[in-house]
């Protein structure tokens, strides 16, 4: 079975840019969790959707962070105005129904913002 | 809030043991385990749902001592393949409290097994 699918793996852009990251579930999941992870922060939830509703979107840095998920096999991330201090690999995980902690995490986006 | 690990990092010769221990300062209905190898993305291990419960993963265990709020990953007889960083999750919150449930990392305990 596909694991989780996140595009694009790397990403550099210039400050101010608008950034979209992508993911695609495993089929069936219907948890999804956004992540950002750095050497000072750890592991970060971001936002986490249920049913491709958004449950807490409390760890969602700022206005300039937004997330959607318009169907059960798509969500995306946005950054629109990308800063530096954003540079960080932002992960996406899905987990079954009934099974929220139990995260299956895609690859990784490795954004760095210039 | 973030849960704390000790200890922050641990070198082990193949064979030997280690425990990580994940300590929480919020009310816990569960606790997992990732572990975390360089430059790719956290590996499900474990969930440990009820307080004293142990679990186990090939030769990894658990346990999670819900009214001390904390886990332990024990590790026996390292393998070179363990080697990794070790996150343990929380939920906590939920319809009683704050009406979500959240879900918090830990601060990773870096394992390293030499051969």
């Amino acid at each position: 079975d596909a694991g989780v699918i996140q595009s694009p793996r790397h990403e550099v852009t210039e400050m101010g840019q608008e950034v979209t990251l992508r993911c695609k579930p495993i089929s069936g999941h219907n948890s999804l969790f956004w992540y950002r992870q750095t050497m000072m922060r750890g592991l970060e939830l971001l936002i986490y959707f249920n049913n491709n509703v958004p449950i807490d979107d409390s760890g969602m840095p700022e206005d300039r962070f937004s997330a959607k998920m318009p169907n059960a096999s798509f969500s995306t991330l946005k950054i629109q105005p990308s800063e530096p201090r954003d540079s960080a690999v932002y992960f996406c995980a899905s987990s079954p129904r009934g099974r929220p902690r139990e995260q299956y995490f895609g690859p990784g986006t490795r954004l760095t913002v210039t | 809030q973030q849960p704390v690990q000790s200890p922050q990092a641990v070198i082990l010769r193949e064979g030997e043991d280690a425990v990580i221990n994940c300590s929480s300062s919020k009310a816990l209905y569960s606790v997992h385990w990732y572990r975390q190898k360089h430059g790719e993305a956290p590996v499900f291990l474990m969930i440990l749902l009820k307080g004293g419960e142990q679990k186990g993963h090939e030769k990894i265990s658990a346990s999670f001592n819900e009214k001390k709020q904390q886990s332990s990953l024990y590790l026996t007889a390292s393998q070179l393949s363990y080697s990794g960083t070790y996150f343990c999750g929380t939920v906590s919150g939920g319809p009683t409290t704050s009406g979500t449930y959240k879900y918090i990392f830990g601060t990773g305990t870096r394992l390293k097994v030499l051969a």
